[in-house]
């Protein structure tokens, strides 16, 4: 079962324009994570923030999670066509090897 | 350094028949993870091996099963197909330090393999 709900399911934005994801999940989590996937290709690592982190940032992207709300946030500033792609947000529950528990996935679609 | 490979990328099978996918993680790693991909239950993951070991498995039938080898390379079978098992399948790997040191589990995946099953 999945262990995180993305909303929105589908976002479509024009080129220049900021996107913004959300992420809820149900149980304690040890970190979060976001991957990017293209159309029917391999999923690709962005961002990883840990249950005590309260924001962080990698070129574009924005990253918050608010553990007592149980839900983060992806915001990819001054979106390109390029990012047109599913998100996906991805939980470990506990550190180690447990494996992490995937969302189903924000369509964004950035119209040039 | 390669990342992870996947083959075959393709392949169509009817039902009944068994598939053997193939992994080949990043040089160094030796957790292999393997989900499927579909468009209504998403992603899921199926099972987890490292060092030959199979050491966290998801809710899937018997039919699903996998191994490692020595050098880390990952195989997983599904025998007797059924339609539903039509899906995108991914392989992952996870550098050992992290694991290790109950880090944090970040996976590098490969391109997946199509799986059609008529």
């Amino acid at each position: 079962s999945q262990q995180g709900e993305e909303d929105p399911q589908a976002l479509s934005i024009q080129e220049g324009e900021n996107a913004t994801m959300n992420c809820s999940y149900k149980t304690s989590i040890n970190n979060l994570q976001w991957y990017r996937q293209n159309s029917g290709r391999g999923l690709v690592h962005l961002i990883l923030i840990r249950s005590n982190e309260r924001e962080k940032h990698s070129g574009r992207l924005r990253v918050t999670l608010d553990t007592s709300k149980k839900s983060s946030s992806l915001l990819i500033t001054a979106s390109r066509a390029a990012d047109t792609a599913s998100y996906f947000c991805a939980t470990q529950l506990n550190s180690g090897n447990t494996p992490l528990v995937f969302g189903k996935g924000t369509r964004l679609s950035v119209i040039a | 350094k390669a990342g992870v490979t996947q083959t075959p990328r393709y392949l169509i099978k009817t039902r009944g028949q068994q598939v053997t996918l193939s992994c080949s993680p990043i040089s160094g790693h030796r957790s292999v993870s393997w989900y499927q991909q579909t468009p209504g239950q998403g992603l899921q993951f199926l099972f987890e091996y490292f060092s030959e070991t199979q050491r966290n498995k998801g809710n899937f039938p018997g039919r699903f099963s996998g191994r490692q080898f020595s050098n880390s390379r990952s195989e997983m079978n599904v025998s007797t197909l059924e339609l539903g098992d039509s899906a995108l399948y991914l392989c992952a790997s996870s550098s050992p330090t992290s694991l290790l040191a109950g880090g944090d589990n970040e996976q590098f995946f490969g391109p997946g393999t199509r799986l059609t099953v008529l």
